[in-house]
């Protein structure tokens, strides 16, 4: 079956540093999504991203996060200056269609550490 | 706001014991319930869903059905594996129009031989 890949699986990073965390969706998916998982808290949409623009987006996205799609099979989750509370697993998902009617395909998630 | 809650791990279990791991949701309106499984090493996997009041969803063995009146989806599977060892998330999102899943914490299973 199809993958969605992540890169790094692991970044560590030091406090106010920038960080760009890279995917690569399904081929022929259209929408692309992150997610973020805080050590022993819930999984967490940040933001939602098709044809080019952010769909939607929690208010946790804010001005030190931002998204891409700098060609045709990248996706990337940049934070412009890191704080030790963005440490957490970071997923990248994609699907075909829109959710909720199409089911989502994760990566297997970047794990950033903020020192 | 919308929210899941569900049952915390880990959960430790011999091989052919039931499981059960319960979800309970708060939404507006009707959303749809989702089960998803993260393997080690692995993405999060969609194992089963409900878009209605009623549904069963089945996957692999496991089943949950949407109960509107207790307002849960508990994940149920009569005879566990070793393999079923994982991270179970549930889930669901709101049919009012966003894309945005809301998951529970996750419960981790483990099935010992």
């Amino acid at each position: 079956e199809p993958e969605v890949t992540q890169t790094p699986s692991h970044q560590v990073t030091q406090m106010g540093q920038e960080v760009i965390l890279r995917c690569v969706p399904i081929s022929n998916h259209l929408y692309f999504y992150w997610y973020r998982q805080i050590l022993g808290q819930k999984v967490e949409f940040l933001v939602s991203f098709y044809n080019n623009e952010i769909s939607e987006k929690s208010e946790i996205f804010d001005d030190q996060f931002s998204v891409e799609r700098p060609d045709g099979s990248n996706f990337t989750l940049k934070i412009r200056s890191t704080k030790l509370e963005d440490s957490a697993m970071y997923f990248c998902a994609s699907s075909r269609e829109r959710a909720p009617n199409e089911k989502l395909f994760f990566g297997s998630g970047t794990q950033l550490s903020v020192l | 706001g919308n929210s899941v809650t569900q049952m915390e791990g880990p959960v430790t279990l011999s091989e052919e014991a039931f499981l059960t791991i319960n979800c309970t949701y708060t939404a507006t309106g009707y959303p749809s319930l989702f089960w998803y499984v993260q393997y080690p090493g692995e993405g999060l996997q969609l194992l089963l869903k409900a878009t209605k009041a009623d549904d069963k969803g089945s996957n692999k063995g496991f089943e949950a059905t949407y109960r509107k009146e207790t307002t849960s989806f508990h994940l149920e599977k009569g005879s566990v594996q070793v393999s079923d060892s994982a991270v179970y998330f549930c889930a669901l999102i709101h049919q009012g129009g966003s894309e945005k899943l809301v998951f529970g914490k996750g419960t981790k299973l483990t099935v010992n031989p």
